[in-house]
C-alpha cells in the first residue's frame, strides 16, 4: 500500500544544532507539505512543494528550509534549532484536494 | 486573509449524544472545505469534504454542509461513540483552487460511556 512516512518519530536536540526531519511518500504525489502543530494554533504551514525542484514558503518559514530533489522526499531542515521550534511536525502529500498525512515527528529543542 | 475559525474545546459528551462542532471561514474566493480527524498519536485523516456551496459531505455518520450564506461548515453527528474521541480540524483551501490547506485550531472531542 502507498504511504507517507516520517522519521524520526521523536527527537531531542540542543539549541543551535542543525536538524533534518525526513518525509517519504510512495504515492507519487507532486504536492508535499510541512506543517507544525502547536496548542492553540492548529496546524501552520511551514514550506511546500508542487514538484521536483519547486519549493515555497508558508506562513511560518523562518528558520526552516526544504529541498525537493525527487518526487518521493521532502526533508525539512532546521538551520539552527531554537526552543521556539519545539513542536510536532507533520508532513503531507496530495494530488488534487485530498491530503495524506504522516504520523508526525515530535521535536524537542533543549 | 483566508482563515478558518473553530469553536474551542474540549467538547465533552456522553455516548449517543448529538455532536455539533462549529466552523466558519472567511468569504474569500471559492474554497473547498474539509474536516480532518486526528486520533491520539496519529496524523490527520480526511473525514469529509465539500467543494461548493450547498454540498453536503458525509462519512462514518458525520455530516457537514457548505453554507455560503453563513460562511459555515459545521460538523454534526447524531449519536457519538467513545471511539469518536479525537481532535477535529476544519480546513479550507485558499480562495482559488490551490492545493494548500489552511487549518483551524482544532477541537478536542471527549466521549464518555
Amino acid at each position: 500500500d502507498a504511504e507517507i512516512t516520517q522519521s524520526p518519530r521523536h527527537k531531542i536536540t540542543e539549541t543551535g544544532r542543525q536538524v533534518t526531519l525526513a518525509c517519504h511518500q510512495t504515492w507519487n504525489h507532486n504536492n508535499m507539505f510541512w506543517y507544525r502543530q502547536d496548542l492553540g494554533h492548529g496546524l501552520r504551514l511551514i514550506h511546500y512543494s508542487y514538484g521536483v525542484q519547486d519549493t515555497n514558503k508558508g506562513e511560518v518559514s523562518d528558520g526552516y528550509s526544504v529541498s525537493r530533489s525527487n518526487t518521493e522526499d521532502l526533508p525539512l531542515t532546521l538551520e539552527s534549532a531554537a526552543s521556539s521550534q519545539t513542536s510536532v511536525y507533520f508532513c503531507a502529500s496530495s494530488r488534487g484536494d485530498e491530503a495524506f498525512f504522516g504520523q508526525g515527528t515530535r521535536l524537542t529543542v533543549v | 486573509g483566508d482563515s478558518v475559525t473553530q469553536m474551542e474545546g474540549p467538547v465533552t459528551l456522553s455516548e449517543e449524544a448529538f455532536l455539533t462542532i462549529n466552523c466558519t471561514y472567511t468569504a474569500t474566493g471559492y474554497p473547498s472545505l474539509f474536516w480532518y480527524v486526528q486520533y491520539p498519536g496519529e496524523g490527520l485523516q480526511l473525514l469529509l469534504k465539500a467543494t461548493k456551496a450547498d454540498d453536503k459531505g458525509s462519512n462514518k455518520g458525520f455530516e457537514a454542509t457548505y453554507r455560503k450564506e453563513t460562511t459555515s461548515f459545521h460538523l454534526e453527528k447524531g449519536s457519538v461513540q467513545v471511539s469518536d474521541s479525537a481532535v477535529y480540524f476544519c480546513a479550507r483551501t485558499p480562495g482559488y483552487n490551490t492545493d494548500k490547506l489552511i487549518f483551524g485550531t482544532g477541537t478536542r472531542l471527549q466521549v464518555f460511556p
